[in-house]
């Protein structure tokens, strides 16, 4: 079975450029999530879709991250324009349903992002 | 993702012996907890999971323990192997709840 893909690995930017990453979930799974990841800390939940609905978004940057599943399958996430701050790696998951929470989630390997 | 581990609490151990990795999580309202490994370039990898009605799960070579109260999660690798090598996170998630809190961390290194 296909894991959770992402392009690109790796990305490096200049501040206030933007930035774009795609995601495409195990096939099948409902819920799809976007993390990221700060340098020796722990994934941070951005925003999560269940199908193509928003679920949670309460700890996305709206003023310059965005983020969109429109057929329900694959997901993008856009940074536009990009901070210093947001060096990170973004992480995409995704899991068959909500069910309570208890649904594993399957992670893909991440887009480092170095802003400059 | 990349060099995940480099400012995280280590744990470093001798091949065949067992490691314990230790969590404290804040929110009383959890009720379900996940222990994930993640590798140098890779996302997390789930490992073993508890509800809160349970103070012991077993699987294959690893044991979660909970002890809700004093909100403390801990991992037991029994003959830890090079392959163990990883950054481990413990996360919390609340009753009904749709995110999952990760904690900061534990480096692990084996030593062969």
């Amino acid at each position: 079975e296909a894991g959770v893909a992402q392009s690109p690995r790796y990305k490096i930017i200049e501040k206030r450029q933007s930035v774009a990453f795609w995601c495409n979930p195990i096939s099948g799974h409902a819920t799809l999530y976007w993390y990221q990841q700060i340098l020796g800390q722990g994934p941070k939940l951005l925003i999560q879709f269940q199908n193509n609905g928003v679920v949670d978004d309460s700890q996305l940057p709206k003023d310059r991250f965005s983020a969109e599943r429109l057929k329900g399958v694959d997901s993008t996430l856009k940074i536009q324009p990009a901070k210093l701050e947001d060096s990170a790696v973004y992480l995409c998951a995704s899991s068959l349903e909500l069910a309570g929470g208890e649904s594993e989630q399957f992670f893909g390997p991440g887009t480092r992002l170095t802003v400059l | 993702g990349e060099n995940v581990g480099l400012h995280l609490p280590t744990l470093s151990v001798q091949e065949g012996d067992n490691s314990i990795i230790n969590c404290a999580y804040s929110n009383s309202a959890s009720d379900y907890f996940i222990w994930y490994k993640q590798e140098s370039g890779k996302g997390p990898q789930f490992i073993i999971d508890i509800r809160s009605n349970m103070d012991k799960r077993q699987g294959q070579r690893v044991t979660v323990l909970l002890n809700k109260t004093v909100k403390h999660l801990s991992l037991q690798i029994a003959a830890t192997q090079p392959g163990d090598s990883a950054v481990y996170f413990c996360a919390e998630r609340e009753t009904g709840g749709f995110k999952t809190i990760f904690g900061a961390g534990t480096r692990l290194f084996v030593k062969a």
